[in-house]
């Protein structure tokens, strides 16, 4: 069964120093999301992302934070400087439809998600 | 703003228990609601969902019924298993939006 996967399952980084979380969403599908979650709190929105370009994002997703399809499979969240308040676990998620039409639905498949730790 | 509420965990049953756990929400227009499951290790996995009002969503022997009038989704299994030890989180989703607003989650530990 096709799945979202996401690398590394773990980082850790130094306060001020970029990272990129990678995923490779399911292969059909068009419109990619990140989301986060820090630790005993509620998984928030980050971004949406289709057709190349963002779709929307919250007002977590300041400047330190940009998207990217580098090659057609892959999907990477870049944090420039990181901050101690970025640790999180991260997940990629994936749908194949925005809206609802019918007999499809918007239905997101997620990653397991990288645990991001700043020292 | 739009927002969801669970009840608090840890939620303790033992096997074959009765299970809820309640979920409500703040919207202002109709949005589809869902039950996403986390198991341990894992990503969240979609468990049900209902689209509008008064539709039950139904897997795997749980249940959620789209309340409008109480503005509600609560999550029912008439009993439960160890395997269904995890975290359960309800969301909301307009469809046009495409973002998933999430509760905090409950976590469930079912004992033998």
């Amino acid at each position: 069964e096709p799945e979202v996967t996401q690398t590394p399952s773990h980082q850790v980084t130094q306060m001020g120093q970029e990272v990129i979380l990678r995923c490779v969403p399911i292969s059909n599908h068009l419109y990619f999301y990140w989301y986060r979650q820090i630790l005993g709190q509620k998984v928030e929105f980050l971004v949406s992302f289709y057709n190349n370009e963002i779709s929307e994002k919250s007002e977590i997703f300041d400047d330190q934070f940009s998207v990217e399809r580098p090659d057609g499979s892959n999907f990477t969240l870049k944090i420039r400087s990181t901050k101690l308040e970025d640790s999180a676990m991260y997940f990629c998620a994936s749908s194949e439809a925005h809206r609802y039409s019918g007999s499809s639905y918007n239905e997101q498949f997620f990653g397991p998600g990288t645990r991001l730790t700043v020292l | 703003g739009d927002s969801v509420t669970q009840m608090e965990g840890p939620v303790t049953l033992s096997e074959e228990a009765f299970l809820t756990i309640n979920c409500t929400y703040t919207a202002t227009g109709y949005p589809s609601l869902f039950w996403y499951v986390q198991y341990p290790g894992e990503g969240l996995q979609l468990l049900l969902k209902a689209t509008k009002a008064d539709d039950k969503g139904s897997n795997k022997g749980f249940e959620a019924t789209y309340r409008k009038e109480t503005t509600s989704f609560h999550l029912e299994k008439g009993s439960v298993q160890v395997s269904d030890s995890a975290v359960y989180f309800c969301a909301l989703l307009y469809n046009q939006g495409g973002k998933l607003i999430f509760g905090q989650g409950t976590e469930l530990s079912v004992k033998p």
